[in-house]
């Protein structure tokens, strides 16, 4: 079945890194990928989505671009800053138009 | 005003008992869902609701049962609580489904069970 995997967390970076958070995954079709963001006990937001081959989204300064020849559609951010601290998870849209999710990448920003 | 709301927000209870989480969205959306959260922070799907009928009911427990009395209501019944149900829960939204569909979460029950 369809399947997202995400690098393992947690990810500490300094304030002002470049971020990358992987993800990659399998699917059947031509998916629409997106990125969720969790911060500490909130629900999860909409980040960006992008729903075809070579598409990118962005928002808030993070940017992913849909990968079809790598199946990877990995998170991007220039500078980084405290308040990104949060759970990102990568998720697909499948053949039955069911989200499956990635299991998750912790982000700690230290000042 | 908030699109997906759940109440309540924490909820503590003992072993054995029945609770009730209850979940509304102002979205207009044709399907909701609820998903369990582990303290890994692992999402699973238990339910899938779209216009009052159930159309995805994962591998859960029969302690766990959905009610939707209108498109716009989800709520999760649980009986007989075990230690194992404590987690967060998140009741979501989304309009009927295409691949361009993105889900609007509620902020989430943290159920304990003590």
């Amino acid at each position: 079945g369809d399947s997202v995997t995400q690098m393992e967390g947690p990810v500490t970076l300094s304030e002002e890194a470049f971020l990358t958070i992987n993800c990659t995954y399998t699917a059947t079709g031509y998916p629409s990928l997106f990125w969720y963001v969790q911060y500490p006990g909130e629900g999860l937001q909409l980040l960006l989505k992008a729903t075809k081959a070579d598409d990118k989204g962005s928002n808030k300064g993070f940017e992913a671009t849909y990968r079809k020849e790598t199946t990877s559609f990995h998170l991007e951010k220039g500078s980084v800053q405290v308040s990104d601290s949060a759970v990102y998870f990568c998720a697909l849209s499948d053949s039955n138009y069911q989200l499956i999710w990635g299991a998750g990448t912790k982000l700690i920003i230290k000042p | 005003d908030t699109a997906v709301s759940q109440t309540p927000k924490y909820l503590v209870t003992q072993m054995g008992n029945d609770k009730s989480i209850k979940c509304e969205q102002n979205l207009g959306h044709d399907t909701m869902y609820w998903y369990k959260q582990d303290s890994k922070k692992f999402l699973k799907i238990m339910f899938s609701y779209n216009n009052k009928e159930l159309i995805i009911n994962e591998t859960v427990p029969n302690r766990f049962s959905p009610k939707s009395p209108d498109k716009a209501h989800l709520n999760l019944h649980i009986n007989s609580l075990e230690l194992g149900d404590s987690a967060v829960y998140f009741c979501a939204s989304s309009p009927y489904p295409t691949q361009r569909t993105e889900a609007f979460f509620g902020q989430g029950t943290r159920l304990t069970v003590v």
